[in-house]
């Protein structure tokens, strides 16, 4: 089992440019997560999947956009970025019972200049 | 929303002694989870506790809930170097399907 993984683990862009994190878990979890660490600031919650084909809005959505059109699957969409969307980047799963634990990816590492 | 808030911001220890970390909530809580994130890693899944007045045990590491359910503490005894990182705590928002995380406590110990 691979657990949760993320691609790519580093990537810099430019202001304006768009780019696409991809995030797999292979341990069949109906529920997934995209959190956005920053020093000081914890993890703070993008976006988030209940199930296959559904996502829901977190704390910190703003220019951001997510899709699950495979369960095992959840990308992370940034459509024109700014350099406040410079951040490591984590993505989660858990299982959908009571009180889950959340699984995640090693994290990738944005920088937007 | 929910929110917990979380103390100390960092702490910095002597190898072999104790350090506590604490998280405090203005509301009941059903559970509280707590997780570790060492330097450069990704944060990973410690305990969670449920009852009221519960305390846990993982080696050198012990975890309570409070009587009241409000707060938790992660107690570390004779620390090493092996515990340095973050570590947060972590309740839920609304269902069980989301979590608030608290803004953690980086430990450093000094060898």
């Amino acid at each position: 089992n691979a657990g949760v993984t993320q691609t790519p683990k580093f990537r810099v862009l430019k202001t304006g440019q768009s780019m696409t994190l991809l995030c797999a878990q292979d341990m069949n979890h109906e529920y997934m997560y995209w959190y956005r660490q920053d020093p000081g600031m914890g993890l703070r919650l993008i976006h988030y999947s209940v199930g296959e084909g559904t996502t829901a809005k977190g704390e910190v959505p703003d220019g951001y956009n997510v899709s699950r059109l495979k369960k095992q699957n959840f990308l992370l969409g940034l459509e024109s970025a700014a350099p406040s969307q410079t951040s490591v980047y984590f993505c989660a799963s858990g299982a959908a019972v009571s009180y889950n634990e959340q699984f995640f990816g090693p994290g990738t590492r944005l920088t937007v200049l | 929303g929910q929110q917990v808030m979380q103390i100390p911001q960092y702490q910095h220890v002597q190898e072999g002694e104790d350090f506590t970390t604490y998280c405090n909530s203005s509301t009941t809580l059903s559970n509280i989870q707590w997780y570790k994130q060492r330097p450069g890693g990704h944060p990973v899944f410690l305990i969670q506790l449920v009852k009221s007045g519960e305390v846990k045990k993982q080696k050198r590491l012990t975890f309570q809930f409070g009587e009241a359910k409000k707060n938790s503490s992660l107690h570390i005894t004779a620390t090493q170097t092996t515990d340095v990182g973050t570590y947060f705590c972590a309740v839920p928002q609304g269902g069980s399907e989301k979590l608030v995380f608290g803004k953690g406590t980086k430990l450093t110990v000094n060898p």
